[in-house]
C-alpha cells in the first residue's frame, strides 16, 4: 500500500520558470510533512517541511501549499535554475515525529538552460 | 561537523554471502534510522532506534535482515544469506529529536550490488 503518491515521476522546466510536484497521503494520522532533495550518489536533504495547521510555508524560492481537507500538499520551485536538477521526495511521518519517514517514489526533477 | 558516516560505500557480492552495513550516526543524535532505496519501491524505512533500542522494525523485509546498535555512536545492518534482490542502496539517518523537530540527516548510502 502506497501512503504517499508523488507526481509527476519526472519533469523538465526552463530556466526561470516554475517547477510544480504534487503529492498526495492517505494516513491521516501523519502531522508532519517533508521535502527532500537528492543528487545523485548523495543522500536526501531536508529541503522544507510544514505542519497541517498551516496551509503554506515559504523559504527563498521553495514553497509548500497544503490542503488539509484534501490530503494534498505540493512543492513549487520559483525561478527556477540548472543547479535545482535532482530528484525530490515528498515525505510524511506521524507521532510528532517520534517514528520514520514514508517517502513518495521521487520526482527527476531536470532545469533546462 | 562530520554527518553521518557509512562504510562501505559500495559492495558487490554474490548471492549466499554474508554483508554488513556500518553507519555512524552525527555525535548526540538519540534517534538513527535505516532506509532502502530502490527503483522499483523508491525509499523505504527499514528499522529505527531511538537510545540504541530498536523501535520499529515493522520494514525489515525477512529474517534474513538484522539490525543493531551496540552503541550511541555504532550501529549496523547485515543480510544472511543475501538475494540478488536485496540489491539496492542503503541509507543511515539520524536525528537529534524526533524528526517533527528536527531534520533527519541522512549519510551518503551503500550501494549494495548482489550477483
Amino acid at each position: 500500500q502506497q501512503q504517499v503518491k508523488q507526481s509527476p515521476q519526472s519533469l523538465i522546466v526552463q530556466k526561470g520558470g516554475i517547477s510544480i510536484i504534487n503529492c498526495a497521503y492517505e494516513n491521516t494520522a501523519f502531522d508532519y510533512f517533508p521535502w527532500y532533495q537528492q543528487f545523485p550518489g548523495k543522500g536526501p536533504a531536508l529541503l522544507i517541511a510544514i505542519r497541517p495547521d498551516v496551509s503554506e510555508k515559504k523559504e527563498g524560492r521553495f514553497t509548500i501549499s497544503f490542503n488539509k481537507s484534501a490530503k494534498q500538499f505540493s512543492l513549487h520551485i520559483m525561478d527556477s535554475q540548472p543547479g535545482d536538477s535532482a530528484t525530490y521526495f515528498c515525505a510524511a511521518q506521524r507521532g510528532g515525529g517520534a517514528d520514520g519517514l514514508t517517502f513518495g517514489k521521487g520526482t527527476h526533477l531536470i532545469i533546462q538552460p | 561537523d562530520a554527518g553521518v558516516i557509512q562504510s562501505p560505500r559500495h559492495e558487490v557480492t554474490e548471492m549466499g554471502q554474508e554483508v554488513t552495513l556500518r553507519c555512524k550516526p552525527i555525535s548526540g543524535h538519540d534517534y538513527l534510522f535505516w532506509y532502502r532505496q530502490t527503483m522499483m519501491r523508491g525509499l523505504e524505512l527499514l528499522i529505527y532506534f531511538n537510545n540504541n533500542v530498536p523501535i520499529d522494525d515493522s520494514g525489515m523485509p525477512e529474517d534474513r535482515f538484522s539490525a543493531k546498535m551496540p552503541n550511541a555512536s555504532f550501529s549496523t545492518l547485515k543480510i544472511q544469506p543475501s538475494e540478488p534482490r536485496d540489491s539496492a542502496v542503503y541509507f543511515c539517518a539520524s536525528s537529534l529529536l524526533p524528526s517533527g523537530s528536527q531534520p533527519q540527516h541522512f549519510g551518503d548510502g551503500t550501494r549494495l550490488s548482489i550477483l
